[in-house]
């Protein structure tokens, strides 16, 4: 079946360094990809997402490229801060079958 | 401005006593789900409507159902809860057609006593 993998956290960085979350997926046929954030006792809020092959999606300085061949869907930024500290869920699918989610990974930023 | 809103925030029952969650959306989107969040895990899929059908993931439990009486409100009922029902419940909307990204509301953090 469908599933997503990414990176388990806690991931601690200091304010301004790089940020990668490894993403990848299995799937059946070409899903689109998702990235999602959820801060403390919070809903979830669409950070980014690429619906084919070699699209990339951004938004707040996030960025994350589908890639097909290697079945990913990495999340980086290169200067993160303080408030990006939060949980990012890598997720496929959606439409009407609903979305498939990793684990999450908790990201600290320590100033 | 919230577009799915979810209420209760919070909500505490007591063991076996049948508990209601609420779900309304501004969206006008015809797809509506439920998720289940236990701490520190993926959200979890219970069931959806797509428009009034109703779909429900194989492992959901019967002990939870769902009422969609129209468009922009969505119910999860719990009929009798265990303390492993105990999570974050979301509700999220999304347009119908392949793979389009869904809307969450804030959550209802529910705890069974």
């Amino acid at each position: 079946g469908n599933s997503v993998t990414q990176m388990e956290g806690p991931v601690t960085l200091s304010e301004e360094a790089f940020l990668t979350i490894n993403c990848t997926y299995t799937a059946t046929g070409y899903p689109s990809l998702f990235w999602y954030v959820q801060y403390p006792g919070e809903g979830l809020q669409l950070l980014l997402k690429a619906t084919k092959a070699d699209d990339k999606g951004s938004n707040k300085g996030f960025e994350a490229t589908y890639r097909k061949e290697t079945t990913s869907f990495h999340l980086e930024k290169g200067s993160v801060q303080v408030s990006d500290s939060a949980v990012y869920f890598c997720a496929q699918g959606g439409g009407a079958d609903g979305l498939t989610f990793g684990k999450g990974t908790h990201l600290i930023i320590q100033p | 401005d919230a577009m799915v809103i979810q209420n209760p925030r919070y909500q505490v029952t007591q063991f076996g006593k049948p508990v209601t969650l609420s779900c309304s959306q501004t969206l006008n989107h015809n797809v509506m789900y439920w998720y289940q969040q236990k701490s520190s895990q993926a959200p979890k899929l219970l069931f959806h409507y797509y428009d009034k059908d109703f779909n429900n993931e194989a492992d959901t439990p019967d002990n939870f159902q769902s009422r969609r009486p129209n468009t922009s409100f969505c119910f999860l009922d719990i009929r009798s809860p265990g303390l492993g029902d105990a999570a974050m419940y979301l509700c999220a909307t999304s347009r119908s057609g392949v793979n389009t990204e869904a809307f969450f509301g804030q959550g209802t953090r529910l705890t069974v006593v």
